[in-house]
């Protein structure tokens, strides 16, 4: 199993402005995932972020918007940009078990407050 | 593209009594699933998981999920509920190819004293 710890743990922020969110794990990694939880809702997946290329997002999501780094297999970092208020919800990471489970370790979340 | 229907958006159980959650899928091919839970202000915790082994796959607290490929379900069961499993739980597949998971709308669990 793999250890993930996010900061921050939670922020409230005045629109227009930039968050940075970072993930950590414990071990070394290929692929590192992050998720959106918008209020009462399920996670939808933002990106898949892998070491050394540029990470791959999924419908709906944007570089401009969710700009990620991946410097190194233990971390990566997540920016929400020019937020709104609908950029409010949970943000998770996530990483994958290198067996051949396919199942995925989760960060505790950042969650996102935008006034 | 693989996904996941999750039949209940709320069930509500008195303590002592069996739960329920109802999870169906839809795969081109054999599937990973997944049961994880998620307790109020806490992160994900994974359950179980069905990885084409046993088809009954038992999990963390007492939980099992059955794998039924004619009726492309994973339905998750514990025959007694307590007060701490009041949580919200989430029924995910995975995507073989590139580690995807996608995610059940959820059921929240409500355990009634």
């Amino acid at each position: 199993s793999a250890v993930i710890s996010q900061k921050p743990s939670r922020d409230i922020c005045q629109r227009g402005t930039s968050l940075t969110i970072q993930c950590q794990v414990d071990s070394q990694v290929t692929m590192m995932f992050w998720y959106r939880q918008q209020p009462g809702q399920s996670l939808t997946l933002i990106a898949t972020a892998n070491q050394g290329s540029e990470a791959t997002y999924e419908s709906g999501f944007v570089i401009d918007k969710f700009p990620i780094s991946r410097p190194n297999l233990t971390f990566s970092t997540l920016t929400v940009s020019n937020m709104s208020p609908e950029d409010s919800s949970i943000y998770l990471c996530s990483v994958e078990d290198p067996g051949p489970s396919y199942e995925q370790y989760f960060g505790p979340g950042t969650r996102l407050t935008v006034t | 593209a693989q996904s996941v229907t999750q039949l209940d958006s709320h069930v509500s159980v008195s303590e002592g009594t069996p739960v329920l959650l109802r999870c169906n899928y839809s795969s081109s091919y054999s599937p990973s699933l997944f049961w994880y839970v998620q307790h109020p202000n806490k992160g994900l915790q994974l359950l179980l998981k069905y990885t084409s082994a046993a088809t009954l796959v038992k999990g963390i607290n007492g939980f099992e999920a059955e794998f039924k490929k004619s009726e492309t379900s994973f339905h998750l069961t514990k025959p007694s509920a307590h007060m701490s499993d009041a949580a919200e739980y989430f029924c995910v597949v995975s995507d073989l190819d590139d580690y995807k998971l996608s995610f059940g709308a959820g059921t929240t669990v409500t355990v009634r004293a």
